[in-house]
């Protein structure tokens, strides 16, 4: 039972390439976030979205509630921007305010 | 610092042998959760914890048990570990679970 899809599953990309990662998912939803985790294994929460767009610095995360599909963009992107990138929901259906099902995570690498 | 410290950060033990992973979070959250990420399979939940004296279980529950005693700490207990319990482990804390999550270093455990 694939919930959470993200595509592409990797992604490689050339210092300054716009890029986006997609996550789709078949479940109804209070909230999504993506996660950012680098390859010392450390996880970074960047946006949690309800409903339209986020930005901060040169990533931007728009959600779809209609279409059940959210996109993590990175502008002019970087060596540093190299990570996996998590896309995970919250359930809204009853009982289940606490638990996350994550997609398994886009492996972004930027080359100089 | 607002943080969520996990201990230790590596460990290797012997099957049977009871261990506790712990995790401690200094931001006074509500919400706290357990996950484990393998290879192909991503991060899936353990149990989670909406308060003090109030815990749930996520998606893989089996073998693990959790307590929350305290609102700073959420110790993982792993009563008779087994090998196919070997993983990298991630606490991690919200304010009330509805919004962004702050993540533990990780807890890399082999069962041997």
């Amino acid at each position: 039972k694939n919930e959470v899809e993200q595509s592409p599953q990797n992604l490689t990309a050339q210092e300054g390439e716009f890029i986006t990662i997609n996550c789709s998912y078949s479940v109804g939803i209070s909230a999504l976030h993506w996660l950012q985790q680098h390859p010392g294994g450390g996880i970074v929460s960047l946006f949690m979205l309800s409903s339209g767009k986020k930005k901060h610095g040169r990533l931007i995360a728009t959600i779809n509630i209609q279409e059940k599909h959210s996109s993590l963009h990175i502008t002019a992107s970087h060596p540093r921007d190299s990570a996996v990138y998590i896309c995970a929901v919250r359930p809204n259906y009853g009982g289940s305010q606490g638990n996350l099902i994550f997609g398994k995570g886009t492996k972004l690498s930027v080359k100089p | 610092e607002a943080q969520v410290t996990q201990n230790p950060r590596y460990l290797i033990t012997v099957t049977g042998k009871k261990l506790t992973v712990t995790c401690s979070q200094n931001m006074n959250h509500e919400y706290m959760s357990w996950y484990r990420q393998d290879p192909g399979l991503g991060l899936r939940q353990i149990y989670y914890s909406m308060n003090v004296e109030v815990t749930d279980k996520g998606d893989v529950p089996e073998g693990y048990k959790v307590s929350r005693k305290e609102k700073r700490n959420f110790p993982l207990i792993l009563e008779s570990p087994s090998p196919n319990q070997t993983s990298l482990y991630f606490c991690a804390s919200s304010l009330s679970g509805a919004g962004g999550y702050t993540f533990g270093s990780g807890t890399r455990l082999t069962v041997v």
